[in-house]
Parts: C-alpha cells; structure tokens; sequence
C-alpha cells in the first residue's frame, strides 16, 4: 500500500507567493526525491536529497531531507504561472531501486 | 530529453479486449518500470524489470504482465481489458537516483 503521505493534497495561490508542501512517511527512506508533472506529460525530476539534513536548492525551489529521514520539504519561492503542475515526492523503500511516490501535491494558481 | 517514448499515447479499447502498450528507452537503463496514475492513488508500481527477460511484479500487477526481449524495449499487456483498468499509463526507466519517464498513455476502456 501507499507508504508515503503528501500535504496538503491541493494548493490555490496568487503569483509570486511562496509554496511550501511536505512529505511524510512511517519508514525510513535513505533518497528523497522531488518530481514535477505538468499536465499531459510525464513526470520531471526536480531534486535529489541523499543524506539526512541535507538542504538542496534548484532555482528558486529548495527541498531539505528531514533528520529523521522520514520526511522531506519542497518550498517555492516567488511563485510563477508555470510552477502550475502536480508535485511528487518518492523514495526508493527498502534501498532497491523501485521508487514508492507520494499521492502529489497539485499547485493551482490564482490569476 | 527523449530518452523514453511511450506508444501509443491514447487508446480506447472494449472490455475484454488485450491491449500492448510500448515503451521504448534510449539511455540503455537497466531497469524498466510502469506505473499507473489513477487521482487520489498517484503512482502506483504495476510491473518493472531489472534486465532482459527479467521482470516481477509490483504493488497492482494483477491483469497484466510485462515482456522485455531487449534492453531498450518494454512492453505492458492487459490480458482482458476491464473498465478498472482506464488510467493514464507510464514507463521509466533508471535507478532510485531518479528516473525518467515516458509521457503517459491514455487509457479507456469502454
């Protein structure tokens, strides 16, 4: 079954607000990652975090590795009309290489 | 990138039909994997393969099952196709660093 909860489930904002969501999970997952679906297409990677702690920033999106490596945070800052999309987290449980992914996060923006 | 190509893209099939979705990888990955993304479940693992003819199964593989003959090609049949089975298909490939996928197949089952 799902192993990985996602908050909130859905997020309406205005242009240039920042985002925060979060992922939680009863196990313990040594790769956190964040990926983002636009609508139509298929999931894009956004960040990798591989250790617990470990803060990682890609443009204006930072995600952090929480220490007791059952969670994980995405914030956007400065939010834009493309950020629109459903954003997931996963983590390979158990250390193999299949991925479990969160039910996604969708960001709507409010024009 | 284009390094994965999903066939086709949309497809409506009756019940208790069989179906073969494609998918097809130019980075020489390993391991293949296909998903399905239902609203409310996410993604959920059907089946996935660690290299040619070796495959098993996922979280929701009963009514289908997956072939690989070579490296670059993967491919997912719906025995029977069931109304249960309308969702939106994907293929990735790659390892738990993070991977690639393909840009989804449409699936209706009518």
């Amino acid at each position: 079954g799902q192993q990985l909860n996602q908050s909130p489930q859905s997020m309406f904002i205005q242009e240039g607000e920042d985002v925060s969501m979060n992922c939680t999970s009863s196990s313990i997952f040594n790769t956190w990652l964040w990926y983002k679906q636009d609508p139509g297409e298929g999931p894009v990677l956004l960040i990798a975090l591989y250790k617990a702690g470990e803060l990682t920033s890609n443009g204006r999106l930072t995600a952090q590795f929480g220490i007791t490596r059952k969670d994980s945070f995405l914030n956007i800052s400065a939010s834009i009309p493309s950020d629109v999309g459903i954003y997931f987290c996963a983590g390979p449980l158990f250390g193999n290489e299949k991925l479990t992914f969160g039910t996604g996060t969708r960001l709507t923006i409010i024009p | 990138d284009a390094g994965i190509t999903q066939s086709p893209r949309h497809k409506v099939t009756e019940t208790g039909t069989p179906v073969t979705l494609r998918c097809h990888q130019t980075e020489n990955h390993r391991y293949m994997y296909w998903y399905r993304q239902d609203p409310g479940h996410g993604l959920r693992l059907i089946h996935y393969s660690y290299g040619v003819k070796d495959t098993d199964k996922g979280e929701v593989s009963d009514g289908y099952s997956v072939s690989r003959s070579k490296t670059e090609d993967f491919l997912l049949t719906l025995e029977s196709a069931t109304s249960s089975q309308t969702s939106v298909y994907f293929c990735a490939a790659g390892t738990n660093y993070g991977y690639t996928f393909g840009s989804g197949t449409r699936l209706t089952v009518v």
